[in-house]
């Protein structure tokens, strides 16, 4: 079957970082998604990585290992209003995106 | 970015009435969206592709009498909950894809829609 793993939920304190890590088992790989989701609402998109190595965009920079079925996503300067759910998303060889559970982020001053 | 609108964004209805919630994709065509809902505190089940002109392929366990999708056009998925129950009630949202599915395939959702069925 298809599994996508995250933990449920990571706290972490004002201005440090955070890594949130991603395993996946699936049917072929296209490329994988993290998006944020604030509680109530919709998911944003926060990045693509289909390729091994690091992303990097801003605060936020999404690793890759396709080899270990491997992904985190790394936050800098945490911000109060990081504090949301962040979604690892994996197409698959139909081009179908597993979800994970996703992560919830509690930040505290 | 591409912007998905959903309307509404909240419904509550009564027990046995249908809903329909509507998906536009206001700056670009949407060949294919989807349709999720969520429980609080879960992760998005995807219900069922909407594509353009053709019958939705509905997941596994997702009824399609229940939930009608109808996708009359490049901009305008439909998804109506029919003679809804308590436990239908959910936050929906619908996504759609810019470009094909062989580019990054990147998402862009609508705002939601909080069914409320009492």
């Amino acid at each position: 079957g298809q599994n996508i793993d995250q933990p449920t939920e990571m706290t972490a304190t004002e201005g440090a970082i955070v890594q949130i890590n991603c395993t996946y088992q699936t049917s072929g790989f296209n490329g994988l998604f993290w998006y944020q989701q604030h509680a109530g609402e919709a998911p944003t998109f926060l990045s693509y990585n289909v390729l091994d190595g690091l992303e990097e965009k801003g605060r936020f920079s999404s690793f890759l290992s396709r080899s270990k079925g491997y992904s985190y996503l790394l936050l800098k300067e945490l911000q109060m209003k990081d504090s949301a759910s962040y979604l690892c998303a994996v197409l698959d060889s139909n081009y179908q995106l597993i979800w994970g559970a996703g992560t919830k982020l509690i930040i505290k001053p | 970015g591409a912007v998905v609108s959903q309307h509404p964004s909240r419904v509550i209805c009564k027990s046995g009435t249908s809903v329909k919630i509507e998906c536009r994709s206001l700056d670009f065509q949407a060949t294919t969206m989807f349709w999720y809902r969520q429980f609080p505190k879960q992760s998005l089940m995807l219900m069922a592709t909407s594509n353009e002109g053709s019958k939705a392929t509905y997941e596994q366990g997702v009824e399609k009498d229940k939930f009608l999708i109808n996708h009359a056009s490049l901009t305008l998925s439909t998804l109506t909950v029919t003679s809804a129950h308590p436990e239908d009630s959910s936050f929906y949202i619908c996504s759609a894809r810019l470009g094909t599915r062989e580019n990054t395939g990147e998402l862009f959702f609508g705002e939601g829609s909080r069914l409320t069925v009492l």
